[in-house]
Order: structure tokens, then C-alpha cells, then sequence
């Protein structure tokens, strides 16, 4: 079975600065998805990024961005010019096909912004 | 973006009673739905997993006859939580697929159950 792992329950970063959070997975297939979702305390889960596996290209969305390691199994989170409005628990989540699969996510991790 | 509604957002009830939760996407045809649960400061945990038209799957150790789900429709799931109790007090998250081929699942804003 797949697993996810966030190894840091909780992270702090001042605001403006960059911070990044980690995330390993375990997985024996080749082709799958990678997320990070954001879950700020209104408790509505919001997609930050997603990246294929079979792109060796990370993805970015504006401030966010991955450094994805497939060999390594690593799908590290940076978020460059932190804002207040980033803090919230972040979630790292696995998704193979077929893509009837579950989300599988990892434990969290707190994200806190100091102004 | 596809947008999910769920309610109600939070339901206080007395223990031995009925609770459903409603989970409707607005703007597309959901094939999949998932149902999570939800501790304080804790993971999302997959309850079951539904197929419209077919019977949910459910993950081990989820009762079934306790959290009844039913998926009738391509854009309308249910999750009944029968003779519910203090227990079963948690956060309940749906999502849903867009079409059989979309890799990206939208979530509903959740339910807060507390059973008194």
C-alpha cells in the first residue's frame, strides 16, 4: 500500500521569507500524481499544486513551487515570499491510476507565518 | 473551477439519531466520490468510496450499516450516519471526481458532526 510521510507536524516562517516542507511517499508503481493541498482553518481543502509523475519538470504556481525526486521519493513544498494569508496545515497526498483511486494524505503539517 | 457543495456545514444532535450529510456537485458530473473523516489537527482518513449507480466501497475497519452512503446520482452523494453517537463526533469531508479521466478531486467545505 501507498503511503505518505511529513516528517515536520509543524513549521514557522516569517512572513516575506521562504520555507519549505517536505514530504517522502512509498510507492512501487511508476506513473501516478503528487498534491499538496492547503487547509487554512475554515477547514476547506484547497489545491496549492499538483505534479505527474512521469514530468521531470517541476511544477510551480506562482509563489509555490515543488522539487520533486522521483528516485528519491520526494515531493518537497517550497512557498517563496511568505504571506499571513499562507498560514494554515498543509497536506501532501499520493493518487494512483486508475484514477478511481483514493487520495491517500500525509499527516500534516502546521504552517505558521510570523508578521 | 468545479465547485462541490456540502451540507449541512455543522449538525448538533442527540446520541441514537439519524444524521445525513449531503455532498452535490454544482457544475459537473461527479463518476467518484470520496468520503473522509476528520479529527482535530489530524489527517483526512478515507471512509468509503462511491460509484454512482453502484454500492460503496468502504475501508477496513468503517462499518457499513453505521455510515451509509449512497451515491444515486451523477451529481448527488449521501452520508447517513445511523444511531449516531458522541463517538461519532468529527469533521466529515466529501470530494468529488470530475468525469472518469480527471486526476484532480474537488472538496466539499465539510460537515462538523457533534453528537451529544
Amino acid at each position: 500500500a501507498q503511503t505518505v510521510t511529513q516528517s515536520q507536524p509543524e513549521m514557522s516562517v516569517q512572513e516575506a521569507e521562504t520555507v519549505t516542507l517536505s514530504c517522502t511517499y512509498d510507492t512501487s508503481e511508476s506513473d501516478y500524481y503528487l498534491f499538496w493541498y492547503k487547509q487554512p482553518p475554515s477547514r476547506q481543502m484547497i489545491l496549492v499544486i499538483r505534479q505527474e509523475a512521469y514530468k521531470q519538470q517541476n511544477a510551480t504556481e506562482n509563489r509555490f513551487s515543488v522539487n520533486f525526486q522521483k528516485a528519491a521519493k520526494s515531493f518537497s513544498l517550497k512557498i517563496s515570499d511568505s504571506q499571513l494569508g499562507d498560514a494554515a496545515m498543509y497536506f501532501c497526498a499520493y493518487r494512483s491510476p486508475p484514477l478511481g483511486n483514493k487520495l491517500v494524505f500525509g499527516a500534516g503539517t502546521i504552517l505558521r507565518v510570523k508578521s | 473551477g468545479a465547485v462541490v457543495s456540502q451540507h449541512p456545514s455543522r449538525v448538533i444532535c442527540k446520541s441514537g439519531t439519524s444524521v445525513k450529510i449531503e455532498c452535490r456537485s454544482l457544475d459537473f458530473q461527479a463518476t467518484t466520490m470520496f468520503w473522509y473523516r476528520q479529527f482535530p489537527k489530524q489527517s483526512l482518513m478515507l471512509m468509503a468510496t462511491s460509484n454512482e449507480g453502484s454500492k460503496a466501497t468502504y475501508e477496513q475497519g468503517v462499518e457499513k450499516d453505521k455510515f451509509l452512503i449512497n451515491h444515486a446520482s451523477l451529481t448527488l452523494s449521501t452520508l447517513t450516519v445511523t444511531s449516531a453517537h458522541p463517538e461519532d463526533s468529527s469533521f466529515y469531508i466529501c470530494s468529488a471526481q470530475e468525469g472518469a479521466a480527471n486526476e484532480k478531486l474537488f472538496f466539499g467545505s465539510g460537515t462538523q458532526l457533534s453528537v451529544l
